[in-house]
């Protein structure tokens, strides 16, 4: 059975400071890996994928993510924190089940300080 | 351009009625997913569509839970005799190529279940 962990339920780092969110899975074969965030009510928007090829994922708003297939890690991070990535990440990891199923995290809540 | 849309936005139901619940993919996307999401917590897989085809319903909880997509565009997730326990948001996603690709998801804006 694919899996993804978040373990760390929030995140506080203060603003221009690197901040890290944590993500690790368990999947048979080749996993897809994704990260999406999630600002108060809205809804759940794309940040980046690793699908295949280089392991550092660069995506939106300035945030990146290492493939490590070792560790079977894929943490996010961005080099200098905004006020305005307050939010709840989501890491997420597709592989094949029997189905292409998408098994997502249980969410990290991001708050950075000004 | 228009975005993955979902009807109705919020509905409440009394216990034992039945809902439908339609998603509207973004146009030209031929895979659909279905999630539940309780608040603050992560997206729950209920099932998923390539074009018309239902991949994978592994994730319904109970055989109350059905989804369709008989022309590959529109779906719906249909919940007979609702319980209070199914009170949640329902959300809805499209990829523009197959889950097998591992093509990016698209989520629309959610429906709010509320079963009294």
């Amino acid at each position: 059975a694919q899996s993804v962990a978040q373990p760390e339920d929030q995140v506080n780092v203060a603003e221009g400071n690197p901040l890290t969110v944590k993500c690790t899975y368990s999947v048979s074969g080749n996993p897809y890996l994704f990260w999406y965030v999630q600002y108060p009510n809205r809804g759940l928007q794309f940040l980046l994928k690793y699908i295949t090829g280089d392991n550092l994922v660069k995506g939106s708003y300035g945030f990146e993510a290492e493939f490590n297939k070792s560790q079977t890690s894929f943490h996010l991070k961005k080099p200098s924190a905004l006020v305005s990535d307050s939010a709840l990440y989501f890491c997420a990891v597709r592989g094949y089940t029997g189905g292409f199923k998408t098994i997502f995290g249980a969410g990290t809540r991001l708050f950075v300080k000004a | 351009g228009a975005g993955v849309s979902q009807s109705p936005r919020y509905k409440v139901t009394k216990r034992g009625q039945d809902v439908a619940l339609r998603c509207d993919p973004i146009s030209g996307h031929v895979s659909l997913y279905w999630y539940r999401q309780a608040l603050g917590q992560g997206p729950e897989f209920l099932t998923y569509f390539n074009y018309e085809a239902q991949q994978d319903k592994s994730g319904l909880p109970n055989d109350r839970f059905s989804a369709e997509r008989p022309e590959g565009s529109i779906s719906t997730l249909t919940i007979q005799r609702t319980e209070q326990r199914d009170s949640a948001m329902y959300r809805c996603a499209s990829s523009l190529a197959l889950a097998e690709t591992g093509d990016t998801q698209y989520f629309g804006p959610g429906t709010r279940l509320t079963v009294l």
